[in-house]
């Protein structure tokens, strides 16, 4: 079942914009994840942040989460054309902390 | 560096076949995740496992199997392909103890069934 919904679907910026994405998602959860999925790959973790927290960095990844509205918000900074993949965004499965459920992602495209 | 390896990246396979998609992870996790990709539908969860020879269904586990014998490789098991299984499959793992440190993925089997 359907936890987080990203928004919005596609992104397109250019090269050294910002970028931002929305998940919004149903339940209470204890932590959300952002995650990158390159073209035809895997996704790679990017970044947890935790129920208590509001806002967490990892280098140019600023990750905001407002529970009370039940929403994250994910911000790169100075974004490179590398940026280019999908992001989502993860929480832990109303039935067990161990199984995340994934949205459908953020395309972002950043243009040279 | 840590890794989860699945045995094919890409993988053509006629209906009616049975087919095996096998994952290995060397970080020593306990869960492991199987999820199927669709445009539109994002991931969706297929069968887990948190221990060898333990498995649980997700949420689209039908015409799918699982096993888990040894604690770093859980397979995939397609008993009889079928056309709408054509899909991005891909393999995660975690670890119980540090869970909120996120999965790791390996890169994905595109399946084509014809």
């Amino acid at each position: 079942s359907q936890q987080g919904e990203e928004d919005p679907q596609a992104l397109s910026i250019q090269e050294g914009e910002n970028a931002t994405m929305n998940c919004s998602y149903k339940t209470s959860i204890n932590n959300l994840q952002w995650y990158r999925q390159n073209s035809g790959r895997g996704l790679v973790h990017l970044i947890l942040i935790r129920s208590n927290e509001r806002e967490k960095h990892s280098g140019r990844l600023r990750v905001t989460l407002d529970t009370s509205k039940k929403s994250s918000s994910l911000l790169i900074t100075a974004s490179r054309a590398a940026d280019t993949a999908s992001y989502f965004c993860a929480t832990p499965s109303s039935g067990s902390a161990r199984q995340l459920t994934f949205g459908s992602g953020t395309q972002l495209t950043v243009l040279p | 560096d840590v890794k989860v390896t699945q045995s094919s990246r890409y993988l053509v396979k006629r209906t009616g076949e049975k087919v095996f998609l096998e994952c290995v992870q060397d970080m020593d996790h306990e869960n492991m995740f199987w999820y199927r990709q669709d445009p539109g539908l994002g991931l969706r969860l297929i069968y887990f496992s948190y221990d060898v020879k333990m498995k649980e269904k997700g949420d689209i586990p039908e015409g799918y199997s699982v096993s888990r014998e040894k604690k770093e490789r859980f397979s995939l098991i397609l008993e009889s392909a079928s056309t709408n299984q054509t899909s991005m499959y891909l393999c995660a793992s975690s670890s119980r103890d540090r869970a909120l440190y996120g999965y790791t993925f390996g890169s994905g089997t595109r399946l084509t069934v014809v």
